[in-house]
């Protein structure tokens, strides 16, 4: 099955820094899921959005469902070292769910 | 305290066995989910059950077996026909088969061919 194309796959930035990442994908979706992953660990959720034009934030996290449908991105402001992780998206249309490669994030104190 | 276990954590098997998974939720959830992770990869779906008694293949399902003879439990069978192995592996289940439903995921099972 298709995955989603997720972007970049990895960053390394200082303590402070803002970091944005994306999913694109052909297909449409009615449900886009961000999670983190720590090492060795399962996926923890973030933030989920359900509707097209959706803005939703958690915390320092801030992420958007695209208009058409077919992308989101995920915003993580003012980075701290515990930010650390592989950040997955997933799209979701009725059962079918497909997931990026994932983000591998890097904060440098 | 609610959530979804997975055991063991870590699983050593020799080429030519089989070797079940074990993943267990106490969250009333209808669907469950096995998934394999790869390195550099997405999640890919192995199998799938949205009620007790019934589930479904996903992508990858050769050479995996399941059951869901309880709503709670949903065991994965990694069986010597699965030609490489060797991977990570996630449990998850969601409370319905809706799409406004989010997946939660199990802590994961490693396992290691020998």
């Amino acid at each position: 099955g298709q995955q989603l194309n997720q972007s970049p796959q990895s960053m390394f930035i200082q303590e402070g820094e803002d970091v944005s990442m994306n999913c694109t994908s052909s297909s449409i979706f009615n449900t886009w899921l961000w999670y983190k992953q720590d090492p060795g660990e399962g996926p923890v959720l973030l933030i989920a959005l359900y509707k097209a034009g959706e803005l939703t934030s958690n915390g320092r996290l801030t992420a958007q469902f695209g208009i058409t449908r077919k992308d989101s991105f995920l915003n993580i402001s003012a980075s701290i070292p515990s930010d650390v992780g592989i950040y997955f998206c997933a799209g979701q249309w009725n059962n079918d769910m497909r997931f990026g490669a994932g983000t591998r994030l890097t904060v440098k104190p | 305290d609610g959530g979804i276990t997975q055991s063991p954590k870590y699983l050593f098997r020799k080429e030519g066995q089989n070797v079940t998974l074990s993943c267990e939720q106490n969250l009333n959830h209808d669907a469950m989910y096995w998934y394999r992770q790869d390195p550099g990869q997405g999640l890919r779906l192995i199998y799938y059950s949205q009620i007790v008694n019934d589930f479904q293949k996903g992508d990858i399902a050769e050479g995996y077996s399941v059951s869901r003879e309880k709503k709670e439990s949903f065991p994965l069978t990694v069986t010597s026909a699965q030609k490489n192995p060797t991977a990570f592996y996630l449990c998850a289940s969601k409370v319905g088969t809706g799409p406004a439903n989010e997946q939660f995921f199990g802590p994961g099972t490693r396992l290691t061919v020998l």
